[in-house]
């Protein structure tokens, strides 16, 4: 079975701070998907980014990137510039190809300070 | 923009009543899912459904839980005795057919279940 392994519970930074939120995942599958998904305090889940397992490069939407390595088995999210709006719980989570389920890591929460 | 709705927000209810939560997916989605998250804690996955039927269950998906999709239109969550640990938010999610298990789930706001 998949698995997705968020070390950081919590990350505390000062507003304008680039910081980068760590997903290390494991599967036996060749052809999987991995996702970040931010849960706000209002506490829905909005998704931030797909990516497949046969396209290691890496992504950047605004103030958003993501580094996708297959020999680490890791898919980070920096967010550069932070703004309080981003204080959030984050989370990466694993699709395998031939199962139809999402398994979710434990979450980062990020609080950007003032 | 088409979104998952749930329904209720919210539901207390003492323990051993039955629960019902109600889920209405984007509409030309075909998989539908159940996660829970207890506060604080990490989004579980519950189970899926596919074409009328469950395609996967977790081990928390016991024989307290059942699915059904009585319409066409909306996805339910059954929990037939509830239990305190039941207690959680309840996201009901749906996923467009897009390849083989490659799209995004969309979720919907969650029902908060307090079992008392």
């Amino acid at each position: 079975a998949q698995k997705v392994t968020q070390a950081q519970t919590e990350i505390s930074v000062v507003e304008k701070e680039d910081v980068t939120l760590d997903c290390v995942y494991e599967t036996r599958d060749t052809t999987y998907y991995l996702f970040w998904y931010k849960q706000p305090p209002s506490g829905e889940l909005v998704f931030l980014i797909r990516r497949n397992s046969f396209d290691e490069q890496n992504e950047i939407s605004g103030r958003y990137s993501w580094n996708f390595q297959k020999s680490t088995s890791s898919f980070n999210f920096t967010i550069t510039a932070s703004q309080v709006v981003d204080s959030a719980v984050y989370f990466c989570a694993l699709s395998e190809r031939w199962d139809n389920d999402m398994r979710f890591g434990a979450g980062t929460r990020l609080t950007v300070k003032p | 923009e088409p979104e998952v709705t749930q329904t209720p927000s919210h539901q207390v209810t003492q323990m051993g009543q039955e629960v019902i939560l109600r889920c209405v997916p984007i509409s030309n989605h075909l998989y539908f899912y159940w996660y829970r998250q207890i506060l604080g804690q990490k989004v579980e996955f519950l189970v899926s459904f596919y074409n009328n039927e469950i395609s996967e269950k977790s081990e928390i998906f016991d024989d307290q839980f059942s699915v059904e999709r009585p319409d066409g239109s909306n996805f339910t969550l059954k929990i037939r005795s509830t239990k305190l640990e039941d207690s959680a938010m309840y996201f009901c999610a749906s996923r467009a057919l897009v390849g083989m298990n490659t799209g995004e789930l969309f979720f919907g706001e969650g029902s908060r279940l307090t079992v008392l």
